[in-house]
């Protein structure tokens, strides 16, 4: 089990939005704004795509977006398209007994 | 270009060790701190350790503390990790990761909350634990 939770799946149709959320504790989401995410295609390396809730790194589409409130961060993705059907992980760093970063399970994006 | 390249995955027997490695180049390898992930196949991304950029501060999951060692010689670019005592559940894709941040300070790095993200991944080596 992972230490944040997502929903297995999602889908939407193109030219749609999603939301894919993510749900820590006060110890990891909750704790600052250290939250990423990011995008996985199969028998690929996982790619970046949102860090420090909300901002993009350079090249990332301005069609993907991030927010938190109290322990649970959101990623958005805008007007779906075919090529945006992935998998995607939310991460936060975590203090408890030392410094970790934890990873959620993954939500798979189908784009119908 | 900057790029990452893992390399020693294997088969292994439970018990055993191996060491995997990963060269970057086009980039100063110097002053960015690394991570270690791995994913299990059909599963999340599990963080695995991480390095300051000089070598000097190192931060394990819990699930490896004691069995893993990473490592780095600058001077070769060249990270690794030294997986020993190893088992089944080990049995994952082992990536690299460049921290997205890089860190220049005269003082060792250690591992907060500026230093979690990573922008830059290799393809991974896979690491199969079975007798």
């Amino acid at each position: 089990q992972s230490a944040l939770s997502q929903p297995a799946s999602v889908s939407g149709s193109p030219g749609q939005s999603i939301t894919i959320s993510c749900t820590g504790t006060i110890s990891d989401i909750g704790g600052s704004n250290s939250v990423s995410w990011y995008q996985q295609f199969e028998g690929k390396a996982p790619r970046l795509i949102i860090y420090d809730v909300s901002a993009r790194p350079s090249g990332i589409s301005y069609r993907f977006s991030g927010s938190k409130s109290g322990n649970t961060a959101s990623l958005t993705i805008s007007g779906l398209q075919a090529e945006d059907e992935a998998d995607f992980y939310c991460s936060s760093y975590a203090t408890t007994t030392s410094p970790e970063l934890l990873f959620g399970g993954g939500t798979k994006l189908t784009v119908l | 270009q900057v790029n990452v390249v893992e390399s020693g995955g294997g088969v292994v027997q439970p018990g055993r060790s191996l060491k995997v490695s990963c060269v970057v180049s086009g980039f100063n390898f110097k002053v960015f701190g690394m991570h270690w992930v791995r994913q299990a196949p059909g599963k999340g991304p599990e963080w695995v350790a991480f390095i300051g950029s000089d070598g000097t501060y190192r931060y394990y999951a819990e699930s490896v503390k004691g069995r893993f060692i990473v490592s780095r010689v600058n001077s070769k670019n060249t990270l690794f990790l030294q997986m020993n005592s190893l088992r089944a559940e080990d049995t994952a894709v082992y990536f690299c990761a460049r921290v997205r941040n890089s860190y220049e300070s005269g003082t060792p790095q250690r591992f907060d909350r500026n230093f979690y993200d990573m922008d830059v991944w290799g393809r991974g080596a896979t690491v199969t634990v079975s007798s």
